[in-house]
């Protein structure tokens, strides 16, 4: 079982629609939870972490994280052309230095 | 953009032969992270040097080796290149311990073909 599953798309949304970007993980040890953007032909960038379970707004974006079920997810509100890029989820056990990302699932949002 | 360059952006190897890619870190920054990157893959943790020192790495074999500098720039080597090693390597700088919040700044990438 790999450690992390991420559905790769690509998925294709209106402008203005809500996308909802999924993670499941099976590692425990996983404590802390990233969403990184990368555009084509570019590293990844950092869009929001969170350590607890619950729901954390920033803007457009809200992270979902629930421990439980090892299941997060980034969602999109008001989607842009702009927001069309490849979305990785990554997490970190707190110990050693590594990341751990997912496969990302590629995003396009069409006028 | 995070300031952080890597160079060369692509180049094509041939199997077997050996492959320098050099990244420039953050102004401010102390750390270098090394992640390979396969077509339709997520990044995966090759190493990371903090103030000169290797301080962990990934499930690579040892023909990929470092070099971090004074100046905090880095160099990713890989000897012996293999048909497998064709990837997007990415240089992330950030402070020691970023990966509580995620804080690493990634270059654009080193494009690597192997043939």
């Amino acid at each position: 079982q790999k450690e992390v599953e991420q559905d790769p798309g690509p998925l294709s949304v209106p402008e203005g629609a809500i996308v909802s970007l999924n993670c499941t993980y099976s590692n425990s040890a996983f404590q802390y939870f990233m969403w990184y953007r990368q555009y084509s032909r570019k590293g990844p960038e950092l869009l929001m972490y969170t350590y607890s379970s619950g729901n954390k707004e920033d803007g457009r974006f809200t992270a979902q994280v629930d421990k439980s079920s090892k299941y997060i997810s980034l969602f999109i509100r008001d989607s842009q052309p702009s927001d069309s890029a490849t979305y990785l989820c990554a997490f970190f056990t707190g110990g050693g230095n590594k990341l751990t990302f997912g496969t990302g699932t590629q995003l396009k949002v069409e006028l | 953009e995070t300031g952080v360059t890597q160079s060369p952006t692509h180049l094509i190897k041939t199997r077997g032969q050996q492959v320098t890619l050099r990244c420039s870190s953050q102004s401010g920054h102390n750390t270098v992270s090394w992640y390979q990157q396969a077509l339709g893959q997520g990044p995966q943790f090759i190493f990371q040097y903090y103030r000169e020192e290797e301080n962990g790495r990934g499930n690579f074999p040892p023909r990929f080796s470092g070099l971090q500098f004074p100046n905090y720039s880095s160099e990713l080597n890989v000897n012996a290149l293999e048909l497998d090693d064709s990837a997007l390597y990415l240089c992330a700088s950030s402070l020691l311990l970023a990966e509580y919040t995620g804080e690493l700044f990634f270059g654009e990438g080193s494009r690597l073909t192997v043939l």
